[in-house]
């Protein structure tokens, strides 16, 4: 079973602040990298998905690298907002099998 | 509206009883998955389909079964042969299985064995 390591597990912040989580695996044989938010009582939400080393994806205030070479992806928050608090999940997807394989999370939580 | 929908939201099932959750889409998707999660523990794969009529093991299959036979449904039984089947299932689809487009995720079903 491929591990799909995310850290750190829980993070609080207070509002203003910028942070960052790791999404690190050990295998550079997958497709794509995805990142999700996952708010309390909802579905998770697909931020970001990354083909290629070197990528970077940006929406608002949320950020996304990825290095496929060292395996990991770093997603940034600028600026955290009460409503940024969610779960933020990392997915290894394969091509050749159609798996979609998640890390464990990282839980953020903002403070006002 | 296009979506994924699970149902039911809450199921109670009690021991040595099969069970089924549905999940359907109509975002015309080729692949769905099935995870699981358990308290503090991330979303683990059970089965997922890459396509109409054929489905694969995920990484824990075992007391679980699912057929395909309608693109746009993927039915989970949970057999009385899983263990320890109280947990949150979430049902997602993805356009296609080359992993380059985004999951749409339903919103789940807890199942609760009594």
């Amino acid at each position: 079973i491929l591990n799909v390591e995310q850290s750190p597990q829980s993070l609080h912040v207070q509002e203003g602040d910028s942070t960052n989580f790791t999404c690190s695996f050990p295998s550079s044989n997958f497709y794509a990298l995805h990142w999700y938010r996952w708010e309390t009582a909802k579905s998770p939400e697909a931020l970001f998905v990354m083909t290629l080393n070197g990528d970077e994806k940006k929406k608002g205030r949320i950020s996304a690298t990825l290095n496929t070479k060292e395996g990991y992806s770093y997603l940034y928050i600028k600026g955290s907002q009460p409503e940024d608090s969610a779960t933020y999940l990392c997915a290894l997807g394969f091509s050749n099998t159609g798996k979609l394989i998640f890390g464990q999370g990282t839980t953020l939580q903002v403070k006002p | 509206d296009g979506g994924i929908t699970q149902s039911p939201k809450y199921l109670f099932r009690k021991e040595g009883q099969n069970v089924t959750l549905s999940c359907e889409q109509n975002l015309n998707h080729d692949a769905m998955y099935w995870y699981r999660q358990d308290p503090g523990q991330g979303l683990r794969l059970i089965y997922y389909s890459q396509i109409v009529n054929d489905f694969q093991k995920g990484d824990i299959a075992e007391g679980y079964s699912v057929s395909r036979e309608k693109k746009e449904s993927f039915p989970l039984t949970v057999t009385s042969a899983q263990k320890n089947p109280t947990a949150f299932y979430l049902c997602a689809s993805s356009q296609t299985g080359n992993m380059n487009t985004e999951a749409f995720f339903g919103q789940g079903t807890r199942l609760t064995v009594v």
